[in-house]
């Protein structure tokens, strides 16, 4: 079971880049890892999902060293919009789903 | 596509009290779930299912119930309504593909419930 390990709160200001890291240790072969982000009363929503290495889309960038055991995801000059909560999941495609654990999650607040 | 679609969005019940949570999905996806949040809490599997027919428990399974007899709806049905049963219940879809698309689920706008 791939559980995870995130900061519980962070706070950071308009603007600049904001980095979660996410602690993985006994990540599986098949497992990949996933991102989301919620809004209070609503439902959490995808953000990004990698294997190894770095991936990129339109919203954030994560990074995956080589031992996989952590990941960082990061977000390019946030705004105010961005205060959620964010959650990793570490998991695999043709695993049990018992096996997707949300953490806690990091709550990230944007100041102005 | 509608999504992830859950009813009702709001229910208070009574100490013993039943229901069923409705969730349905247009995606033709595979994979369902359901979870529970308690405040300030990440979210919890309570019952899955990878296709009509076929269900299995998650993590707090215990005084809930499923059934899958097609690919859209995956209702989630609380029998004895108890306090502790007090949480807002997400239901969430995937696809079973490669490159990670099971984990990669929908969620929808969840239902918060209150037992007293």
């Amino acid at each position: 079971l791939a559980k995870t390990t995130q900061p519980i709160s962070m706070d950071s200001y308009e603007g600049q880049e904001v980095n979660i890291t996410c602690s993985h240790n006994n990540i599986a072969t098949n497992d990949y890892i996933t991102w989301y982000q919620q809004f209070p009363s609503q439902g959490p929503r995808f953000i990004i999902q990698g294997y190894k290495t770095k991936v990129t889309n339109e919203v954030a960038s994560l990074f995956i060293p080589a031992d996989r055991k952590s990941s960082t995801l990061s977000l390019p000059r946030v705004s105010l919009s961005d205060t959620a909560v964010y959650y990793c999941l570490v998991g695999a495609p043709s695993g049990s789903a018992r096996q997707l654990t949300f953490g806690s999650g990091t709550q990230l607040t944007v100041l102005p | 596509n509608a999504g992830v679609t859950q009813t009702p969005k709001f229910r208070i019940l009574k100490i013993g009290q039943s229901m069923t949570l409705q969730c349905t999905q247009d995606m033709n996806h595979n994979y369902m779930y359901w979870y529970r949040q308690d405040p300030g809490m990440g979210l919890k599997l309570i019952y899955y299912s990878v296709g009509a027919g076929i269900t299995d428990k998650g993590e707090v399974p215990n005084g809930y119930n499923v059934s899958r007899s097609t690919t859209e709806d995956f209702p989630l049905r609380l029998e004895l309504a108890a306090p502790s049963q007090t949480s807002v219940y997400f239901c969430a879809s995937s696809y079973t593909g490669d490159k990670g698309d099971a984990v990669r689920q929908y969620f929808g706008p969840g239902t918060r419930l209150t037992v007293t």
